[in-house]
């Protein structure tokens, strides 16, 4: 029984479209995060949500907009995409009720990867 | 600057050998401190965390040396199944940054 799922796997589209990836837990977890691993394998933080209010905000462009209709939901809609933002954007969830799980680590989905052409 | 840096590897050993990975970061107050390890075309999986006592879980120790502000993870009796990306994580100003990993290669 998957923990953190997230659909689609892959994503192919053109720019200037507008696609959202969906992610959901089942672990009763407190927060839900988005990830992005751009070609360089970096990983990089996007957005949390600790029980429906967004507490990071890194420097992501307003294209993208994280919506979490219940605890167990965080989807990421993106907006007029970009070449640049192609790459695998991963899901994960913590039990802590902070902007980092500092203490417990993530659990992350399998990951989406979006190839914008 | 970079804020948390690995060395990308390849480290590449033979079976049953020991290995370690150092990963450095620069905020003297960071407060915690994780080993990942990502298999190709996979997602992270938390392999352990890392306290500042140091840890063990089976073949795999983890060290913090806050005085240098780096961690190190040794692993022991490397196996084929080992071969995989590590990637270290260090929580600043409560928020995650992860290393870009260094890459492990097992051969038999």
């Amino acid at each position: 029984d998957t923990a953190v799922s997230q659909t689609p796997k892959y994503l192919v589209t053109q720019m200037g479209n507008d696609k959202s990836i969906k992610c959901e837990q089942n672990l009763g977890h407190d927060t839900m995060y988005w990830y992005k691993q751009d070609s360089k394998k970096f990983l990089k933080i996007m957005f949390s949500y600790n029980n429906k209010e967004l507490i990071i905000n890194e420097t992501v462009p307003n294209r993208f907009s994280p919506k979490s209709p219940d605890k167990a939901h965080l989807n990421l809609h993106i907006n007029s995409l970009e070449l640049g933002d192609s790459a695998v954007y991963f899901c994960a969830s913590s039990q802590e009720s902070r902007r980092a799980a500092t203490n417990y680590g993530y659990t992350f989905g399998s990951g989406t990867r979006l190839t914008v052409v | 600057r970079k804020e948390v840096e690995q060395d990308p590897g390849p480290f590449n050993v033979p079976e049953g050998a020991t290995v370690a990975f150092n990963c450095t970061y620069s905020n003297s107050a960071s407060q915690s401190f994780f080993w990942y390890r990502q298999d190709c075309r996979k997602e992270p999986k938390l392999l352990m965390s890392v306290y500042s006592s140091g840890n063990e879980d089976g073949r795999f120790t983890a060290q913090l040396n806050r005085a240098s502000q780096y961690i190190s993870l040794l692993i022991r009796d490397s196996k084929l199944s080992d071969s995989a990306t590590y990637l270290c994580v260090v929580n600043e100003h409560d928020i995650p940054t992860f290393g870009r990993g260094t890459s492990l290669i097992v051969h038999p």
